[in-house]
């Protein structure tokens, strides 16, 4: 099946420094792909849309110049957390749609557990 | 704005039971897509069983099956043959189908699933 990779699976940085987690698809090609917050016990928020050579999406109260998002090639998205403080520890979850199929299909990344000190 | 809610919490089953799992949505869209994804520890999203909203047969997936009613706008997931690895958070989602691929997940606060052995 589609495989979508994502890295790191966990870092831990400093407050005040920037943070960049990849999501590739490693067999199709992903127009679109799609950035999640998970806090613990809690569910998955949408927190924006990677559109491969434009702009992302965001979705309302997701500060775009915090978390940076950039799509530039059909299987690679990268979000950026800058100036990272306490309270953007969470876990982050990429999914990639298969451009070639039908437009249910979704694949998700493994995660990245991200904890800034 | 579409909502997912999921009223369980938890809930706990034994093994070899069957258990169900709530999921009403609010959304004035026609067309649509619903799904359950199963999250264990690991937090890898595990795709259970998705339906279309176009078609009336509930969809099932071994010993998954789901009752959808759509005028009541409630997507329940039955587990049947309960076993010691169904144990997760299990969350119901819903996806829009008119943005062409467009839009993310929105989830539903998730469901614990515990198996008594």
């Amino acid at each position: 099946g589609a495989v979508v990779s994502q890295h790191p699976s966990w870092v831990i940085c400093k407050s005040g420094t920037s943070v960049k987690i990849e999501c590739r698809s490693l067999d199709f090609q992903a127009t679109t792909m799609f950035w999640y917050r998970q806090f613990p016990k809690q569910s998955l928020m949408l927190m924006a849309t990677s559109n491969e050579g434009s702009k992302a999406t965001y979705e309302q109260g997701v500060e775009k110049d915090k978390f940076l998002i950039n799509h530039a090639s059909l299987t690679l998205s990268t979000l950026t957390v800058t100036s990272a403080h306490p309270e953007d520890s969470s876990f982050y979850i990429c999914s990639a749609r298969d451009s070639s199929i039908t437009n249910e299909k979704l694949f998700f990344g493994s995660g990245t557990q991200l904890s800034v000190l | 704005a579409q909502t997912v809610t999921q009223s369980q919490p938890e809930m706990s089953v034994q093994e070899a039971e069957t258990v169900t799992l709530s999921c009403t949505y609010d959304t004035s869209e026609s067309d649509y897509y619903l799904f359950w994804y199963k999250q264990p520890p690991s937090r890898q999203m595990i795709l259970v069983i998705r339906q279309e909203a176009y078609k009336q047969q509930n969809a099932t997936e071994n010993r998954f099956s789901v009752n959808f009613q759509k005028a009541a706008k409630s997507f329940s997931l039955k587990i049947s043959d309960s076993q010691l690895g169904d144990a997760a958070m299990y969350f119901c989602a819903y996806r829009s189908y008119s943005g062409g691929g467009a839009d993310g997940l929105t989830f539903g606060k998730g469901t614990h699933l515990i198996i008594q052995p």
